[in-house]
Parts: structure tokens; C-alpha cells; sequence
């Protein structure tokens, strides 16, 4: 089974904090992608990326940037955390182009105050 | 703008029963629509999923109904059974786009003994 591992479950940081989001496939997935998740929102995609250093905006990308220098890492830095960016963050990966299945992570759950 | 909804934020049904979540969307460039599960404190994960050029998918308990004309689909998970409790996401491919899934807003489904 392919495994997508993010390296925190809980993070509290302070506003203003620059924070990194890992997240780590294990299976050679060609897409990444990193989704947050709040409540009667559902999951809102930030970023995503295709291949190693290859990345393109997703709906929300403000605040946020995205870093992938090997195939199974991908990396979510929010640049100075405020408190509206408090929210689950959900990474996840998928095989390629015309692969629609995607395996999560277990989210890291990310509290700015 | 809200391109795939669920406008049943929860769900309740009896153990036995036939559990009915609906999806409705908007983008006619939508070609392939899946369903995830979530529990809490664990990433989504696939469940079924359906082409648009099909009408109906079935996997033992869950049946995933597509109705193109009126740009809606349903899952159904006959019969309902308590680990089936968890939040629902629809989620959708748009064309072209390669991997990229658009989300719902996600259904809470509780089955009850």
C-alpha cells in the first residue's frame, strides 16, 4: 500500500511564524497535492505539483508556497502564519496524469495563535 | 463559486437501512466523480468512483448513481452498518485538467444502532 506521511499531527505556532508542512510518498507518485479542510468548506486545494520542482496554484494559494526538490517529498510553507490559516491540512498523492485516486495523509492539524 | 455541493451537512440512519448521500455539480467539463470516506483524525479515504459515461457503479454495499442531465449523483450503502459512520466527500475530475479533483463540502453520516 502506498503511504503518504506527514511529519506533524498537531502544530500550534505563533502569528507571524514562518511553518513548514511535510509530507513524505513512498510509492514514486508523480502528483502531490496539499488540501485544507475546515468546516462546511470541505477540502479547498492550496497547491499541487506534477513533478519535481514543478508547481502550479491551486484555489487558495494566498499565504502559502510550495517547495518539491525530490519526487516524494512535498513541502507546505506558510510564510507568516496568521490566524485564519488555522485549519487541517491534508497532503496527498496520486500515480499520474490520468490517475484520479488519490491516497491521503492523516493531516496535520494546524492551530496559529 | 461552489462548483460541487452537498447540501446535507449531516445524516442520520438507522442500522439496516439504506443510506442515500447526494452531490450536486456544476462544470459540464466534469468526466469522473468519486467518493471519499474520512474518520476523524485520519486522511480520506477512496471509496468508488464512476465514469461519466456510466450511469450507475456498484462495489458490494455502495452503489454510486450519476444522473449527467441534472448534473447530480448519489451513493448508496445498503445496508448501513455503524462503521460506515464517518464524513462522505464527493469529489470531481474536470477534463484536461490532469489529476486535479474539486471537492464538496462533505456529508457527516451517523449510523445509529
Amino acid at each position: 500500500d502506498v503511504k503518504v506521511t506527514q511529519s506533524s499531527r498537531y502544530l500550534v505556532k505563533r502569528t507571524g511564524e514562518k511553518v513548514f508542512l511535510e509530507c513524505v510518498q513512498d510509492m514514486d507518485h508523480e502528483n502531490m497535492f496539499w488540501y485544507r479542510q475546515d468546516p462546511g468548506l470541505g477540502l479547498r486545494l492550496i497547491y499541487f505539483s506534477y513533478d519535481v520542482k514543478m508547481k502550479e496554484k491551486g484555489d487558495i494559494p494566498e499565504g502559502y508556497s510550495v517547495s518539491r526538490e525530490k519526487k516524494e517529498r512535498f513541502s507546505l510553507i506558510l510564510e507568516s502564519a496568521s490566524t485564519n490559516q488555522t485549519s487541517m491540512y491534508l497532503c496527498a498523492s496520486s500515480l499520474s496524469w490520468s490517475n484520479y485516486g488519490y491516497t491521503f495523509g492523516s493531516g496535520t492539524r494546524l492551530t496559529v495563535v | 463559486d461552489q462548483q460541487v455541493k452537498q447540501n446535507s451537512p449531516s445524516l442520520s440512519v438507522q442500522e439496516g437501512r439504506i443510506s442515500i448521500l447526494n452531490c450536486d455539480y456544476t462544470n459540464s467539463m466534469f468526466d469522473y466523480f468519486l467518493w471519499y470516506k474520512k474518520y476523524p483524525a485520519e486522511g480520506p479515504t477512496f471509496l468508488i468512483s464512476i465514469s461519466s459515461i456510466k450511469d450507475k457503479n456498484e462495489d458490494g454495499r455502495f452503489t454510486v448513481f450519476l444522473n449527467k442531465s441534472a448534473k447530480h449523483l448519489s451513493l448508496h450503502i445498503v445496508p448501513s452498518q455503524p462503521g460506515d459512520s464517518a464524513v462522505y466527500f464527493c469529489a470531481a475530475h474536470n477534463t484536461g485538467t490532469a489529476s486535479k479533483l474539486t471537492f464538496g463540502t462533505g456529508t457527516r453520516l451517523q449510523v445509529t444502532l
